[in-house]
């Protein structure tokens, strides 16, 4: 299987800040890869796919970017619904696979 | 507005069986894969098994082949998971969740509530 790293683990941020999450893969997975955001309670949540498309609904201060195995994950100005756990996930083989998550919280 | 509602969760011994259910509304249901993904507590998420739309074809994680089993009814927009010989590292919610294509498994677009699954003795 194909192993995503996040990192960091948790950040801390205030509102407004520029925040970006990073996220590499163990093995080349090309644009194949997704982002979701998870609030306490509740299913994750599209957010970006194909590695910088932004899902229909989803606020445009959420970007994605990346190739091959390195891929980030920004928001360009933290608002307070954001504060909560972000996943990448992989989907080039028949098996999709996930980070282990990066939770944003408040400084 | 897509829906997806679970159903069938609860609490069973080792080794027992569980079949659950996820009823669709909202789409066209034949015409998407749909997949089970799982979050055991304080995890995170875990692609469990995917149904294509065009011939059925079946995807699994290798931590559930050969133990769970899934199917679809794209007659009552259902789908379904047979779990058996269930161990307690599946104690896990359970989500059914909507994928982009129709060929394999992809990126999840809707996602049901979640259904929780314990297995303890």
């Amino acid at each position: 299987d194909i192993q995503m790293t996040q990192s960091p683990s948790t950040l801390s941020a205030s509102m407004g800040d520029r925040v970006t999450i990073t996220c590499r893969a163990s093995q080349n997975v090309v644009d194949w890869v997704a982002w979701y955001q998870q609030r306490p309670g509740k299913a994750p949540k599209l957010l970006i796919y194909k590695a910088s498309s932004l899902q229909s609904g989803v606020p445009s201060r959420f970007s994605g970017s990346g190739s091959g195995t390195d891929f980030t994950l920004t928001i360009s100005s933290l608002q307070p619904d954001d504060f909560a756990i972000y996943y990448c996930q992989q989907y080039i083989t028949f098996s999709p696979t996930f980070g282990q998550g990066t939770k944003v919280e408040i400084k | 507005e897509v829906q997806l509602l679970e159903s069938g969760g609860g609490l069973v011994k080792p080794g027992g069986s569980l079949r659950l259910s996820c009823a669709a509304s909202g789409f066209t249901f034949k015409n998407f894969v749909i997949n089970w993904v799982r979050q055991a507590p304080g995890k995170g998420p875990e692609w469990v098994s995917g149904i294509s739309s065009s011939d059925a074809s079946t995807y699994y994680a290798d931590s559930v082949k050969g133990r769970f089993t899934i199917s679809r009814d794209d007659s009552k927009n259902t789908l379904f998971l047979q779990m058996d010989s269930l161990r307690v590292e599946d104690t896990a919610v359970y989500y059914c969740a909507k994928d982009d294509g129709w060929f394999k498994p992809s990126h999840f677009d809707h996602w049901g509530q979640g259904v929780l699954v314990t297995v303890s003795s």
